[in-house]
């Protein structure tokens, strides 16, 4: 099975300062189709969890672009440019490329 | 406006069964392939089972393969998912992600 290892588990930052969250994934995520099937999921704090990001880098629609994905192969990184209050949560990586899929483990982001 | 209404969820004994629903609207739902995954208490997220668009390919984790069963109706824009032979490891809050989208999760309690 495909092993997601999110760095770090848990982050502090300051509103305004940015954060990065990295994702590494014990195989390449590159599907036959030619996609890199690489999913950003954010979960804030008792609320459903909530898609970011598709695909490694294309930003779902309603989400501000202080949010980027990048990467390829086997590692990946989530940044947020600009931390707002409203980004406290646990955002996961998530591939979805070989069976079963899986997730990270989770990172928690919280604000000073 | 995407609207997702979920059902079928609740508390049962060991041995028994449940058939969770989760229907939706606003959005291009067959164009999707989707999940069930779940999460239980201060836990991470955790891949369950997935239908590709059509329906005719699914895909189970190992924990659940022989009980639980997933399939849709794209005529009616609903993702079910039958879940048998059920035991207190399942319990958890079971989320639809209906590929762009997310369910708010349904809870499922599993205790003699």
């Amino acid at each position: 099975d495909v092993v997601m290892t999110q760095s770090p588990l848990a982050l502090s930052v300051t509103p305004g300062q940015s954060a990065s969250i990295s994702c590494e994934s014990s195989a390449g995520l590159v599907h036959t189709d030619g996609d890199t099937y690489l999913n950003w999921i954010q979960q804030r704090p008792g609320q459903a969890p909530r898609r970011l990001i598709s695909k490694v880098s294309n930003r779902d629609s309603g989400v501000p672009d202080r949010f980027s994905g990048s990467g390829s192969g086997t590692d990946f990184r989530l940044d947020i440019h600009g931390v707002q209050t409203e980004d406290v949560g646990v955002y996961y990586c998530m591939q979805g490329v070989h069976w079963p899929y899986s997730f990270g483990q989770g990172t928690r982001l919280e604000i000073k | 406006e995407v609207q997702i209404f979920e059902s079928g969820g609740g508390s049962v004994q060991p041995g028994g069964s449940l058939r969770l629903s989760c229907a939706a609207s606003g959005f291009n739902f067959n164009s999707y392939s989707m999940s069930w995954v779940r999460q239980t208490a201060g836990k991470g997220l955790d891949w369950v089972a997935s239908i590709d668009t059509s329906g005719d390919i699914k895909y189970y984790g190992r924990s659940v393969r022989g009980r639980f069963f997933v399939s849709r109706d794209n005529s009616k824009d609903i993702l079910y998912f039958e879940m048998n032979h059920l035991g207190v490891e399942d319990t958890a809050i079971y989320f639809c992600d209906l590929g762009r989208y997310w369910g708010q999760g349904i809870p499922v309690s599993v205790s003699a």
